[in-house]
């Protein structure tokens, strides 16, 4: 149980170009979900977290018009890197939490490597 | 949420037990301690959490300290494929967040 999808789990595209990342929760309903960050040989930087029918809370540095994020239902949270350009190539991983709240850990997709060219 | 301090690497001949530590000295009450782990390329995948009993289940054990300022993980007989790197996490129930520090690098040698 507690499977996280995350896609496409690779992208290349050309500078300029905006790119949407989907991440949904298979087998549990998630109100909050987290998008994260990770350059090579780094640890994951938190950037925003996604709340379920209500604007998207971002961390400190994060542009939000630059990072779109949905989270129109309970399984389902999109990332849109708008206007894409080389620095923001990286790994983008999403996490959910189950609904159900408490002290339920944070289940993980497999990512998304984005390469702008 | 309190911050963790791990060890950069260690290493682990192949069938032994792999001890990771993990200190949370400033840890709070209602906060629970989480272990994450990241193989090359991949998302992080959620191995067990405690607050302050100890916790087994088919992956590990948790084994947290009476004062709850430290813990560790116990990979029992690590293989190969428990190569990665391993997080260890301080997050309360009314925080949403987990911040990620530079976790663990486990290396299982044959």
């Amino acid at each position: 149980g507690a499977v996280v999808s995350q896609h496409p789990s690779w992208v290349i595209c050309k500078s300029g170009t905006s790119v949407k990342i989907e991440c949904r929760s298979l087998d549990f309903q998630a109100t909050t979900m987290f998008w994260y960050r990770q350059f090579p040989k780094q640890s994951l930087m938190l950037m925003a977290t996604s709340n379920e029918g209500s604007k998207a809370t971002y961390e400190q540095g994060v542009e939000k018009d630059k990072f779109l994020i949905n989270h129109a239902s309970l399984t389902l949270s999109t990332l849109t890197v708008t206007s894409a350009h080389p620095e923001d190539s990286s790994f983008y991983i999403c996490s959910a939490r189950d609904s159900t709240g408490g002290h339920q850990p944070q289940h993980f997709g497999d990512g998304t490597r984005l390469s702008i060219l | 949420d309190a911050k963790t301090t791990q060890p950069p690497s260690m290493d682990c001949a192949e069938g032994r037990a792999a001890n990771l530590p993990c200190n949370h000295s400033t840890i709070s009450g209602n906060e629970y301690v989480y272990w994450y782990r990241q193989i090359h390329s991949q998302g992080p995948q959620y191995i067990i959490h405690g607050l302050k009993n100890n916790e087994t289940n088919e992956m590990a054990s948790l084994i947290i300290t009476e004062d709850r300022k430290s813990s560790t993980l116990i990979l029992p007989h690590a293989t190969l494929r428990d190569t990665a790197v391993y997080y260890c996490i301080v997050r309360s129930i009314n925080a949403g967040k987990s911040t990620f520090g530079d976790g663990t690098t486990l290396t299982v040698k044959p």
